[in-house]
């Protein structure tokens, strides 16, 4: 069965710091990876999407790895600022469905 | 283009009632996908239904079901209410699938079980 991690579960950081979020998974055999940022009590918004024959994606200051063979992937935000303050989460699609890591809990401090 | 809509946002039922949660995709989108949140097992996929047909199924008990309509949108039955059944169900739309490219969420339901 498919596990996804997430490290760390909270990060809290200066406006203005480079930072990367870790999402690993057990399955290399994914079709593909997405990263979303989750508001409190609100849904999901789909941040980068990078299909299993990428390497990575870049959306504004966001960029995405993904490293099959180790089970990877990063999210590096680029100069932070207080409004990605959110829970970021990672999902992998193998098996005909999604798994979704716990989420890391950011707070970029004005 | 309006974006995912579920309704009611907000619900509070008792154990062993049963209930009954809608989600209205995007418009043109034909897939739709429910999923769980609650805070000890994070987000877990329930189904999933593409042109009226489940197409892909969660490890859920029976008491979860859904269907889709064929103007696309979705609802998601739950029978016999539990205390743990209390969570933030999402659905989620794209127009090819879930494994095809971006799913776009609904703000959720919250569900409260007393």
């Amino acid at each position: 069965k498919q596990e996804v991690t997430q490290i760390p579960a909270a990060l809290s950081v200066p406006e203005g710091e480079n930072l990367v979020l870790n999402c690993s998974f057990t399955d290399s055999a994914i079709y593909n990876l997405q990263w979303f940022r989750q508001d409190p009590g609100k849904g999901l918004t789909s941040l980068l999407l990078i299909q299993s024959s990428q390497r990575e994606q870049t959306s504004g200051r966001l960029n995405a790895s993904l490293d099959k063979s180790s089970g990877r992937s990063t999210l590096y935000i680029a100069a932070s600022q207080p409004g990605d303050s959110a829970t970021y989460l990672c999902a992998v699609y193998n098996f005909n469905k999604f798994y979704f890591g716990s989420g890391t809990k950011l707070n970029v401090k004005p | 283009k309006a974006g995912v809509t579920q309704t009611p946002r907000y619900l509070i039922k008792t154990r062993g009632q049963q209930v009954t949660l809608s989600c209205s995709p995007i418009s043109g989108h034909r897939s739709v996908s429910w999923y769980q949140q609650t805070p000890g097992q994070g987000l877990q996929f329930l189904f999933e239904y593409f042109s009226e047909t489940q197409r892909n199924k969660g490890n859920f008990p029976g008491r979860f079901s859904g269907r889709q309509f064929s103007n696309s949108r979705s609802e998601m039955n739950v029978s016999t209410l539990e205390l743990g059944d209390s969570a933030l169900y999402l659905c989620a739309s794209s127009w090819r699938g879930q494994n095809q490219e971006t799913q776009y969420f609904g703000p959720g339901t919250r569900l409260l079980v007393l």
